[in-house]
């Protein structure tokens, strides 16, 4: 699976519309670039996945350059229950190669 | 659809006891993981199963056995439990492999004193 770095905190106000950056310098031609969210004291929740351009979503966007070597999340709007952490995982979408989950984007929602 | 359960939520051993974690899913998916998670960490994958019959090695396989003896049933053992193993631990099931959506259960938060 190809390594992801992201960004491991960011504040913000609600209301504010959040982008979060994944970089995945070495995704393959077969990869996949797929998010994550897990809130507080429950297992992650799939939120979106894509392979190129722009892919939406009614819970977020997902933002992918011509190169794919980066890609980003963004949640419109975020209110104090986007509080959570986010996570960037870059891969296959078949075969048997496991998920692996860095320590993804801790997203703090403030008032 | 109950999803992916975990039984049980919680559980307090003592270093060298034994226990079975249990997860089941109702979706009929192929697909089964269990993951450990400790503060401030991502996820790490203890060991995943293709399929009814089948295991493999995850990430931190040390330590723990599994089981999938029916399909919508992936058991986690472990057999001499010490104070590392202290963590949450998370099960999961897909219906396809890779990075497609993965349906996680609420989590068993097991300490090991």
């Amino acid at each position: 699976l190809a390594k992801t770095t992201q960004p491991i905190s960011m504040d913000s106000y609600e209301g504010q519309e959040v982008n979060i950056t994944c970089s995945h310098n070495n995704i393959a031609t077969n990869d996949y670039i797929t998010w994550y969210q897990q809130f507080p004291s429950q297992g992650p929740r799939f939120i979106i996945q894509g392979y190129k351009t722009k892919v939406t979503n009614e819970v977020a966007s997902l933002f992918i350059p011509a190169d794919r070597k980066s890609s980003t999340l963004s949640l419109p709007r975020v209110s104090l229950s986007d509080t959570a952490v986010y996570y960037c995982l870059v891969g296959p979408n078949s075969g048997n190669t496991p998920l692996v989950f860095g320590k993804g984007t801790r997203l703090s929602v403030i008032a | 659809n109950a999803g992916v359960t975990q039984t049980p939520k919680f559980r307090v051993l003592k270093t060298g006891q034994s226990m079975t974690l249990l997860c089941a899913q109702d979706m009929n998916h192929e697909y089964m993981y269990w993951y450990r998670q400790d503060p401030g960490m991502g996820l790490r994958l203890i060991h995943y199963s293709v399929g009814e019959g089948t295991t493999a090695k995850g990430e931190v396989p040390d330590g723990y056995n599994v089981s999938r003896l029916k399909k919508q049933n992936f058991l986690l053992g472990l057999e001499s439990a010490a104070p590392s193993q202290t963590s949450v631990y998370f099960c999961a099931s897909s219906y396809t492999s890779g990075v497609n959506e993965q349906f996680f259960g609420p989590g068993t938060r097991l300490t090991v004193l």
